[in-house]
């Protein structure tokens, strides 16, 4: 069982257009972290959210963290060509006395020009 | 400020040998995670390592292993390989292990094939 589930997993769209990504959990995070993943290259971090309900922009990247800190989504405005590519979300939760970062499997995102 | 260094990028290997990937974080970096990418199970956390120290270890049998310098720098080994080991091995590094101070900087990976 993946412990953050996104969503969809697949994604072609035209140019133009918007979109919304989830990352959903049935566990609560003390943060969570949205990458960009280009093909043959290793993810890039965009943000990180932490309090439940945040919401983060970057330029047409809109971040929201849900209110019990248990989901996430990513609006995307207008995508570009240049958005392409694989985003993964992480969550950051304590276990075993430790903290670790589960990634979500991705979304694999393809905007046509 | 220079990123996350993977080496070797490629590398061909046949079933039973072993391989050692090397990963140098970014300067400041003190925490060393690793990963393997597959496309069927997405990225799969097999340990992070913190001021030479194993902190954290994912669910891959004892043929994975690492080790931390005492430069941050990383290695890590997979011994007996097997055909499904073929996939990217992505190095990440941050400059601590909770919070802000856990926000990964990857590497562009080692893609390793097994034949």
């Amino acid at each position: 069982t993946q412990l953050l589930e996104q969503s969809p997993q697949f994604l072609s769209i035209q140019e133009g257009e918007n979109l919304t990504v989830y990352c959903n959990s049935s566990s609560v995070f003390s943060s969570l972290q949205w990458y960009r993943q280009e093909p043959g290259e290793g993810p890039v971090l965009l943000v990180t959210v932490v309090t439940g309900g945040e919401v983060k922009k970057l330029k047409r990247l809109t971040f929201q963290f849900g209110d019990a800190r248990k989901d996430s989504s990513l609006h995307i405005t207008a995508a570009q060509p240049g958005d392409t590519g694989l985003y993964l979300c992480a969550g950051e939760r304590s276990q075993g006395g430790s903290e670790k970062l589960v990634f979500g499997k991705g979304m694999k995102l393809t905007v046509n020009p | 400020k220079a990123g996350v260094t993977q080496t070797p990028r490629y590398l061909i290997k046949t079933r039973g040998q072993q391989v050692t990937l090397s990963c140098s974080p970014i300067s400041g970096h003190r925490s060393v995670s690793w990963y393997q990418q597959t496309p069927g199970q997405g990225l799969q956390f097999l340990f992070e390592y913190f001021s030479e120290t194993q902190r954290n270890k994912g669910n891959f049998p004892g043929r994975f292993s690492g080790r931390q310098f005492s430069n941050s720098r990383s290695e890590m080994n997979v011994s007996t390989l097997e055909l499904g080991d073929s996939a990217l091995y992505l190095c990440a590094s941050s400059r601590g292990l909770a919070g802000y101070l856990r926000e990964q900087y990857f590497g562009p990976g080692t893609r390793l094939t097994v034949t």
